[in-house]
């Protein structure tokens, strides 16, 4: 079993959508929680970072955290053309390397 | 603020070719310093990180060496190119210490033919 799941999609919306992107994962020793958004042929850039458990805003995005399922979420509200991407979770242990996800494709129809 | 760069952009270079990457940051100082590679369709695979000049982690056991000569540079390596090394290579930097998140680089494609 991989440290962290994430289906690999492809996941197809309609503008103005609201998206859900999931990631499970099996360490309880994870504490730091990101997203990463990553556009073709393009370094990963960090949208998200979270710490324990909860929610956490960002315009359009909230990233949330499940401690006691081992699960997170990224939700993206009135999604757009330019938010079609491939998003990564991913996390880590205090001290540790991140831990990442294969990535989520997002395809958001006009 | 703090920018990383990496070049070259794309390559495309023979199998037994050597090859040399590298990877630069600006406005931060003594950062850890990171290298992945991600393969097609494939998650992130940490190869390489430093937590300062000279001090190098390997995580994967290939035919790739890194090295680390000034605080914010790190340059990825190789004496001989397999076809296996193709893929899109990550720099990333994060500040020192046990809980800073990553930054990356706009990334290199390697072409090995």
């Amino acid at each position: 079993q991989k440290e962290v799941e994430q289906d690999p999609g492809p996941l197809s919306v309609p503008e103005g959508a609201i998206v859900s992107l999931n990631c499970t994962y099996s360490n309880s020793a994870f504490q730091y929680f990101m997203w990463y958004r990553q556009y073709s042929r393009k370094g990963p850039e960090l949208l998200m970072y979270t710490y324990s458990s909860g929610n956490k805003e960002d315009g359009r995005f909230t990233a949330q955290v499940d401690k006691s399922s081992k699960y997170i979420s990224l939700f993206i509200r009135d999604s757009q053309p330019s938010d079609s991407a491939t998003y990564l979770c991913a996390m880590k242990e205090y001290g540790n390397k991140l831990v990442f996800g294969a990535g989520t494709i997002l395809r958001v129809k006009s | 603020s703090q920018t990383i760069h990496q070049w070259p952009a794309t390559l495309v270079q023979p199998v037994g070719s050597p090859l040399s990457l590298e990877c630069t940051v600006e406005g931060t100082s003594n950062p850890n310093l990171y290298w992945y590679r991600q393969a097609a369709g494939r998650g992130l695979q940490l190869l390489f990180y430093s937590v300062g000049i000279g001090q190098i982690s390997s995580e994967v056991p290939q035919n790739l060496s890194a090295s680390r000569p000034q605080d914010r540079q790190f340059i990825l390596s190789s004496k001989k190119l397999l076809l296996s090394d193709s893929g899109f290579y990550l720099c990333a930097w994060s500040i020192s210490g046990p809980m800073g998140e990553q930054y990356f680089g706009p990334g290199t494609r390697l072409t090995v033919t």
